[in-house]
């Protein structure tokens, strides 16, 4: 089957780092993406990964270890807006289809 | 990339009726898809729709309760029918690129049935 799991819920304090681990067990493998979304809002595009290794974008970066299913999103100099949800997602073969198979999400509380 | 206009935003309706969801996309796109995201929870595919064939329902979702309609390459509508309390939830549609690109997402529409 396909599974992908991240932490429920992270708290963090504004201007420090955090990192958002997720773990997937997926049939096939064509690119895992990160998205955040706030709260009665759509998912929005943060970062696609589909090699090995780091992607750095601004404050937010994502790694990939396919050999491991393994990717975390790091998040550095937080700030309040950054109170979000975020969600994992995997390209993943499904029948004949790469369909996106989507993490439950982390909820990551900022703090002042 | 792609905008999509999602419409109601919100509703509340009462159990029994029925409520239908509109997407229109700015581009042609061959797909779309049919999403709900309950309270906390992540996003559950309810169906792709391609245009000129039957959409294609995942496992706990049939036509009867959610039918879709996929008239041309830019449009798309879901119905919620027979609605009871437990399809209330957020609705979302959505287009992807290539199998590299990411997906996007209408704005959803927030469904409360009482």
């Amino acid at each position: 089957g396909q599974n992908i799991d991240q932490p429920t819920e992270m708290t963090a304090t504004e201007g420090a780092i955090v990192q958002i681990n997720c773990t997937y067990q997926t049939s096939g493998f064509n690119g895992l993406f990160w998205y955040q979304q706030h709260a009665g809002e759509a998912p929005t595009f943060l970062s696609y990964n589909v090699l090995d290794g780091l992607e750095e974008k601004g404050r937010f970066s994502s790694f990939l270890s396919r050999s491991k299913g393994y990717s975390y999103l790091l998040l550095k100099e937080l700030q309040m807006k950054d109170s979000a949800s975020y969600l994992c997602a995997v390209r993943a073969r499904d029948y004949s289809n790469y369909q996106l198979i989507w993490g439950a999400g982390t909820k990551l509380i900022i703090k002042p | 990339s792609a905008v999509i206009s999602q419409k109601p935003s919100r509703d509340i309706c009462q159990r029994g009726t029925s409520l239908t969801i509109q997407c229109q996309v700015d581009s042609q796109v061959t797909m779309m898809f049919w999403y709900r995201q309950q309270p906390g929870q992540s996003l559950t595919l309810i169906a792709t729709a391609n245009q000129g064939s039957e959409a294609t329902y995942e496992s706990g979702f049939v036509i009867d309760k959610f039918p879709i309609s996929r008239p041309n390459l830019t449009f798309s509508t879901l119905t919620v029918s027979n609605m009871s309390p437990e399809d209330s939830s957020i609705y979302l549609c959505s287009v992807e690129g290539a199998i590299g690109a990411e997906a996007f997402f209408g704005q959803g529409t927030r469904l409360t049935v009482v």
